[in-house]
This record gives C-alpha cells, sequence and structure tokens, in this order.
C-alpha cells in the first residue's frame, strides 16, 4: 500500500501564476518530508524540507506547508516559471529512522507555459 | 564539483549477463543508496549502506547485490538480470547528518532483453 501519494500526475499552470503540488501520506510515524524536482536525463536534485513540528518553511519562490492532522502537505511556487516544469517527487522519512531512507510517491509532472 | 557520478548512463544487455553499475562519490559521505524508477511507480529503494562494510535491503532488493568495500563507491551488482529489471537506476549519497538530503546521480538506463 502506498503510503505517500501523490494523486495528480501532472498540473499545467501559466507562467506568473501559482503552482501548488499536493501529496498526502498515511504513516503517522513520518518525521520529515522533502521535495525533489527531477529535470529530464537527469537525478532528482533537493529542492525544499519540512520537519513535522513545523507547518511551514519557505525558500525562496518555494513554500512548503505541512497538515498534519489531514496528513497532507504542498509545495506552492510562486511565481511558477518555464524552468519550473519539471516532475516533482514528495518524500517522507519515518521517525528515528535513517536519513536516506526515504519513501517517495510517484511524482507529479509541472508544466509552465509562457 | 561536489557530485554522484554513475556509470554507465546507458545499457542494454541480455537476460542472465552478469553486469555492474557503478556509483561514485566524492563528497565523503557516509550515506548511500541505489533507487529504482519505474512508471507509475516513482522512486523504489533497492539497498543501501549507512557506512563502509554497512549494507542493508531496501524496499525492492530481489535480484540485486552490493557492496561497500570503500567510502566513495556503491557497485549494483546484477547477478543474472532479467527483463523486469529494466529500469532507471539512480544512486544516491548523504552525509548521513540529522535531516541532510540525498544528492542523486544522473542515473543509469537499463534495458534487459
Amino acid at each position: 500500500d502506498q503510503q505517500v501519494k501523490q494523486n495528480s500526475p501532472s498540473l499545467s499552470v501559466q507562467e506568473g501564476r501559482i503552482s501548488i503540488l499536493n501529496c498526502d501520506y498515511t504513516n503517522s510515524m513520518f518525521d520529515y518530508f522533502l521535495w525533489y524536482k527531477k529535470y529530464p536525463a537527469e537525478g532528482p536534485t533537493f529542492l525544499i524540507s519540512i520537519s513535522s513540528i513545523k507547518d511551514k518553511n519557505e525558500d525562496g519562490r518555494f513554500t512548503v506547508f505541512l497538515n498534519k492532522s489531514a496528513k497532507h502537505l504542498s509545495l506552492h511556487i510562486v511565481p511558477s516559471q518555464p524552468g519550473d516544469s519539471a516532475v516533482y517527487f514528495c518524500a517522507a522519512r519515518y521517525y528515528g529512522g535513517s536519513q536516506g531512507n526515504l519513501i517517495f510517491g510517484k511524482g507529479t509532472k509541472l508544466s509552465v507555459k509562457p | 564539483e561536489a557530485q554522484v557520478t554513475q556509470n554507465p548512463r546507458y545499457l542494454i544487455t541480455v537476460t542472465g549477463k552478469k553486469l555492474t553499475v557503478t556509483c561514485s562519490q566524492n563528497m565523503n559521505h557516509e550515506y548511500m543508496s541505489w533507487y529504482r524508477q519505474d512508471p507509475g511507480l516513482g522512486l523504489r529503494q533497492i539497498y543501501y549502506s549507512m557506512n563502509v562494510e554497512v549494507t542493508d535491503k531496501g524496499d525492492v532488493p530481489e535480484g540485486y547485490k552490493v557492496s561497500r568495500k570503500e567510502k566513495r563507491n556503491f557497485p549494483l551488482i546484477l547477478e543474472s538480470p532479467s527483463p523486469n529489471q529494466t529500469s532507471l537506476y539512480f544512486c544516491a549519497s548523504s552525509p548521513g547528518q540529522q535531516n541532510s538530503p540525498l544528492h542523486f546521480g544522473n542515473g543509469t538506463r537499463l534495458t534487459v532483453t
């Protein structure tokens, strides 16, 4: 059973608008969440993370929100740029788990149109 | 430049022919891991290593072997590849410290016929 779910396989947004990518999880033992971005023919690159003790983390145009009661997190990109077009993976780590042992979602392909 | 290097980038082989995908990192990271990416399944962990001579199974270890004889290298070995191992493989490393993210290589696309 999938523990980290990204229910939208794709998302299309106009340049300059907000992109919202969603992620749901089922395991309450997750304590750390990350977003990775992946361009074609490249490996995933770390984008932003959030600890379960916070509900928001911001880094430039990227903000991650965590709603623990709903077991839901979202990535907001404002404003969206064509260079943001990529596949975005949500990932989670168990409390006390190894730093690298991440559970990934299936990914959401974001297309930002000029 | 800090990086995780995988070789080869592309590989086509036949069922049963042993192969090794190499992975090397130059960041002195303690933690290394292998993932495979398949359509509709996302990234799934194959094996990981917390440090030299310490390896452990991930979620999908069947059909794979790894070794960690030195800190920088973490090769993935397919003793007898099968078509269901056709996939995109990623090696990753991390310092292993609290909340440090994974750094990924650029991937190896393997096709087993």
